[in-house]
């Protein structure tokens, strides 16, 4: 299986902060990497799919990038609606593992 | 409008089997694969698997394989999980989940699932 190693496990940042999380896969995924945000009680929502495009409706502010086997997310300017839980997810091959996931809270 | 509504869940006695079931809207439910995913209570989130369009193929997690089948009635927009000897582990919350393909664009409410005697 491939693992994803997601970091880090939690985060406290301010208004308008550049706020960057991490997934590093085990081995090649290519650009097979998705991101998801979790709001606190409800169900998880697509962000980036593809390692850098954006999903229909996603704030602009958000971004996706790769470097090799590692890929990250960035919040250019932290908005209080950002709050939630982030994951990663390998879509290379079955199993189609998630990062342990990121708490994001407002400092 | 895209709905994926859960169904089936509920407090369950280790070793039972449970079926959830998921009926899809707003988009031609044949044409996609669809996927479960599951969340612990501790927020730890794990692909569960999937079913190709017509039903033909599936993939699994390993380590569900044993006790899990996914299948689903395109005639009824409906995907199925039929979940066999329950641990206290599977307690999780259940989501049923349209594939792009690859990501998972649209997620339903969720399930619960309590495993306990």
């Amino acid at each position: 299986d491939i693992q994803m190693t997601q970091s880090p496990a939690s985060l406290s940042a301010s208004l308008e902060e550049i706020v960057t999380i991490t997934c590093q896969a085990s081995q090649d995924i290519g650009n097979w990497l998705a991101w998801y945000q979790q709001k606190p009680g409800k169900s998880p929502q697509l962000l980036i799919y593809g390692a850098t495009s954006l999903a229909d409706g996603v704030p602009s502010r958000f971004s996706g990038s790769r470097s090799g086997t590692q890929y990250s997310l960035k919040i250019s300017r932290l908005q209080v609606e950002d709050i939630g839980i982030y994951y990663c997810q390998q879509a290379s091959s079955a199993p189609f593992t998630f990062g342990s996931g990121t708490k994001l809270e407002i400092k | 409008e895209v709905q994926l509504v859960e169904s089936g869940g509920g407090l369950v006695q280790p070793g039972a089997s449970l079926k959830l079931s998921c009926v899809a809207s707003g988009f031609t439910f044949s044409d996609y694969w669809m996927s479960w995913v599951r969340q612990t209570p501790g927020k730890t989130m794990e692909w569960i698997g999937d079913i190709k369009y017509d039903g033909s193929y599936t993939n699994y997690a390993p380590s569900l394989k044993n006790r899990f089948t996914i299948s689903r009635d395109n005639a009824k927009s409906t995907l199925y999980l039929q979940m066999s000897n329950v641990r206290s582990e599977d307690t999780a919350t259940y989501y049923c989940t349209k594939d792009y393909p690859g990501p998972l664009d649209y997620w339903g409410q969720g399930v619960m699932v309590t495993v306990s005697s």
